[in-house]
């Protein structure tokens, strides 16, 4: 079955870049889409269509993609960012929805 | 404003089956894609079923057989019918809801609810 990779975590200071990534086979012909998931609550979109942020997630997150790469990138982390992340996409048919094993983001 | 209130989780015996809704506001069940996700205790997120607009559905090979999605546009609820549970089948499930013209981006997540399947 498909599957997206994704390191396990990724530390950070106050005020630095974090990026994680994604990789997939698929991901050269399939959008990426970035979930944020804290702690006893639901995921929220962050990035859709690789790129895309929706209407109230803050200009520090930002997403991109090379082949079968993918990348969200967290400009300017702040301690609130410290959350799962989990990506997002679909098999080569289009059809089966695959999530990534999730990030753990930590903010030193 | 979009609300997705899931329901009918609990604890269950091996074998035994549970009926989850998610009752939907602020839009259309119909007109949108809607999706279950579950996250095993301490685990990543897993997608486990779609039923499309068009009414067509789709079940990760994990539940295939024995898991049905489906809808009632009268009370605007998605339903999940989860017969034959194994212990593994233990998470907190979540619908989630994509509008028609993002078909993939699940902007909308229900607070999820607990399944238990154990002796």
């Amino acid at each position: 079955s498909y599957e997206l990779t994704q390191p396990p975590s990724v530390s950070v200071s106050p005020g630095q870049t974090a990026r994680i990534t994604c990789s997939g086979d698929a991901l050269s012909k399939q959008y990426a889409y970035w979930y944020q998931q804290k702690p006893g609550q639901a995921p929220v979109l962050v990035i859709y269509k690789d790129s895309e942020r929706p209407s109230g997630i803050p200009e520090r997150f930002s997403g991109s993609s090379s082949g079968t790469t993918v990348t969200l990138t967290i400009s300017g982390v702040q301690a609130e960012d410290e959350a799962d992340y989990y990506c997002q996409s679909a098999d080569s048919s289009g059809l089966y929805i695959v999530f990534g094993g999730g990030t753990k983001v930590t903010v030193l | 404003e979009v609300q997705l209130v899931e329901s009918g989780g609990g604890l269950i015996q091996p074998g035994g089956s549970l009926r989850l809704a998610c009752a939907g506001s602020g839009f259309n069940v119909t007109s949108s894609y809607m999706s279950w996700v579950r996250q095993a205790p301490g685990k990543g997120l897993e997608w486990v079923s779609i039923i499309y607009s068009g009414g067509s559905t789709l079940y990760a090979d994990s539940v295939k057989g024995r898991f049905t999605i489906s809808r009632d546009k009268s009370t605007n609820t998605v339903f999940l019918q989860m017969n034959n549970l194994r212990a593994e089948d233990t998470a907190v499930y979540y619908c989630a809801r994509a509008p028609y013209y993002e078909s993939s981006a699940y902007y909308h997540w229900g607070q999820g609810t607990l399944v238990t399947v154990s002796s």
